[in-house]
């Protein structure tokens, strides 16, 4: 199975930085997805990263690290329309031999001005 | 719109009742997942699913839900009987399975399912 842990909320205040970290542990690895969910919304893509390394999209970038089962997301000038759960998936090759996508619980994300 | 559909969006059941919710996948995607969600909560997993096939029910409680995915038409998950606690948001998502982002799951709007 997976297993994967992400912070359950965060506060952080408008303009600043923030890094919201995902670890997991897993077999068969094979990529991890940000997502972001407003209250009441469907969930967005934010990001997908399969290699080791940081990926830099607009104000949002992530980063993986495969050896250590570890991902953050970065969240930089924060503005308030950023709150929001932040949700970390993981994609594995299952016993069933085929890819499934596990997500984690969400950190939810309050930026306050 | 090519996006995921799902329907109804709210829908409001009586105990006992079954609810029906709908999900088309968005064009040229021929796998569909369904998510429970329930209020400040993650999401739930509950079924996977390709055209005529059932790839993962793990997640799926053992009686009242089924879950299809015709040849023709949308995705169908049905509760049978329901009861208040299966009060909740219930989120379709589908995915192709190639490309440089495959199996990157595009979610709809989600049904929103009130058993009074």
């Amino acid at each position: 199975g997976q297993n994967i842990d992400q912070p359950t909320e965060m506060t952080a205040t408008e303009g600043a930085i923030v890094q919201i970290n995902c670890t997991y542990q897993t077999s068969g690895f094979n990529g991890l997805f940000w997502y972001q969910q407003h209250a009441g919304e469907a969930p967005t893509f934010l990001s997908y990263n399969v290699l080791d390394g940081l990926e830099e999209k607009g104000r949002f970038s992530s980063f993986l690290s495969r050896s250590k089962g570890y991902s953050y997301l970065l969240l930089k000038e924060l503005q308030m329309k950023d709150s929001a759960s932040y949700l970390c998936a993981v994609r594995a090759l299952n016993s069933g031999g085929y890819q499934k996508v596990t997500f984690g619980t969400g950190t939810k994300l309050q930026v306050i001005p | 719109n090519a996006g995921v559909m799902q329907n109804p969006r709210h829908l409001v059941r009586r105990r006992g009742q079954e609810a029906r919710l709908r999900c088309s996948p968005m064009k040229g995607h021929s796998h569909v997942y369904w998510y429970r969600q329930l209020p400040e909560e993650g999401l739930k997993f509950m079924v996977y699913l390709q055209k005529e096939n059932i790839i993962d029910e793990s997640g799926m409680p053992k009686e009242r839900f089924s879950a299809e995915f015709p040849k023709e038409g949308p995705s169908i998950l049905r509760i049978q009987q329901v009861v208040r606690g299966d009060s909740a948001a219930y989120f379709c998502a589908s995915s192709s399975i190639s490309g440089k982002r495959s199996y990157e799951q595009y979610f709809g709007p989600g049904t929103r399912l009130t058993v009074t």
